[in-house]
């Protein structure tokens, strides 16, 4: 099965540290999406991509966030010096264009001691 | 500011019953309507959708209502099976960016 794949899994670090968690879309999907999850809570959008080019980011996306997706393929989301509100499920979806379903992974669960 | 409103919060429902979950929305600037099935531990998977231009989609035991006068959408489940018990998603998608816009989910427990 060649779903979407993000890696770490899961991610515990202490506040103040930086973190980069990496997805690999399915393949040939051009739209990449990040989304934020935190408990009891719906999805919340962060930032999409298509190909390489970063096209909308979402206000929730402080200075501290920065994602890439430098050839179009896979995507990394960094966050610098990341503060306790920062722990949350962080997901990936591709899509294969902007019309077509979104497809998620299961996600990088990161808390923040 | 809520754009999706999503109810009920949980649903218990038994083994063969119907569960019903409502959205409603508040942009018109929305192009499709899917529902999103969530397992703990386990990303959001694409249940079933539907565009403006129909009022019901059925797929299995699975159907989707439309009322786009009202604003409206809602998720039924036929024969519910404990099989069936995890947090549903409405997740409207902006015609623009295509960006999705979750509410805040429903825990359904379907009992034996």
């Amino acid at each position: 099965d060649t779903g979407v794949s993000q890696d770490p899994r899961h991610k515990i670090t202490k506040r103040g540290q930086n973190v980069t968690f990496r997805c690999d879309p399915i393949s040939e999907h051009n739209r990449l999406y990040w989304y934020r999850q935190t408990l009891g809570q719906g999805p919340e959008f962060l930032t999409y991509f298509q190909n390489e080019a970063q096209l909308e980011k979402s206000r929730l996306l402080s200075d501290r966030f920065s994602a890439e997706r430098p050839k179009g393929s896979f995507s990394t989301l960094e966050i610098q010096r990341t503060e306790q509100g920062d722990s949350a499920m962080y997901l990936c979806a591709s899509s294969a264009t902007g019309y077509q379903p979104q497809h998620f992974g299961d996600g990088t669960r990161l808390s923040i001691l | 500011q809520q754009q999706v409103k999503q109810s009920p919060q949980s649903l218990i429902v038994q083994k063969g019953g119907i569960s019903i979950i409502n959205c409603a929305y508040e942009n018109t600037a929305f192009d499709y309507f899917p529902w999103y099935q969530q397992f703990p531990g386990k990303g959001p998977a694409l249940l079933i959708a539907i565009r403006p231009d129909v009022s019901e989609k059925k797929e299995g035991r699975f159907t989707i209502s439309f009322n786009k006068s009202a604003k409206q959408f809602s998720l039924h489940i036929m024969d519910s099976q404990p099989g069936d018990s995890a947090t549903y998603f409405c997740a409207p998608r902006m015609d623009s960016s295509y960006k999705l816009i979750f509410g805040s989910g429903t825990r359904l427990l379907v009992r034996p």
